[in-house]
């Protein structure tokens, strides 16, 4: 089993649609989580952390569930701005980072 | 407010020649990293740096030499470049005394192409 993985998609949803990306991983010792968004040939940058309780930013929700070892990325509202790939990334003891493959999002008019 | 910096931003080159990949920040942050990034395996890590003079192997530092001489630079060597080192290649840093708990900033990428 990776480390991490996701469904990498592609999601293809009409603007104003709910989506939701899993991400799970594999290693129970891992204590930080995160959503990074990349863009179409761009650099990752930091979407969200994923806090134990759960944490939301706007139309943007993140869920960890750590006995089922996932957390979750829920997009309310999509614009076509939020066409992008997302990347789950988990830490693995001792300070490292595990980047997932990404999922694929296109917003569709 | 210039960030991180990777240089150069295209390079095509030929098996075996080597390749010096540059990134540099100017924040000051401690820690930098160098990651590949290939298709349906994300971004893997190859070597990071907790300070100047201080590195470490990632996930797939096979074939690949670093060096901080600097805080603010980290540049990236392929001793003999292959074609399974085509790839896109991103430099990130992070300000955190535990960077896996902490945010990443990384640079715009490199794509190089080894012929």
């Amino acid at each position: 089993r990776k480390e991490v993985e996701q469904d990498p998609g592609p999601f293809n949803v009409p603007e104003g649609a709910t989506v939701a990306f899993n991400c799970t991983y594999s290693n129970s010792a891992s204590q930080s989580f995160f959503w990074y968004r990349q863009d179409c040939r761009k650099e990752p940058k930091l979407l969200m952390s994923v806090y134990s309780s759960g944490n939301e930013d706007g139309r943007f929700t993140a869920q960890l569930n750590r006995a089922s070892q996932y957390i979750s990325l829920l997009i309310r509202d999509s614009k076509l701005s939020d066409s992008a790939t997302y990347l789950c990334v988990v830490n693995i003891p001792y300070d490292k980072v595990i980047f997932g493959p990404g999922t694929s999002l296109s917003v569709i008019p | 407010d210039a960030g991180i910096t990777q240089s150069p931003r295209y390079k095509i080159t030929e098996t075996g020649r080597q390749v010096t990949l540059m990134c540099h920040q100017t924040w000051s942050h401690s820690y930098m990293f160098w990651y590949r990034q290939d298709l349906g395996h994300g971004l893997r890590l190859i070597y990071y740096s907790a300070a100047a003079d201080i590195t470490d192997k990632g996930e797939v530092p096979d074939g690949y030499v670093v060096s901080r001489s600097k805080t603010e630079n980290f540049p990236l060597t392929l001793e003999s470049a292959t074609r399974s080192q085509t790839s896109v290649y991103f430099c990130a840093s992070s300000d955190s005394l535990a960077p896996s708990t902490d945010t990443q900033y990384f640079g715009p990428g490199t794509r190089l192409t080894v012929l």
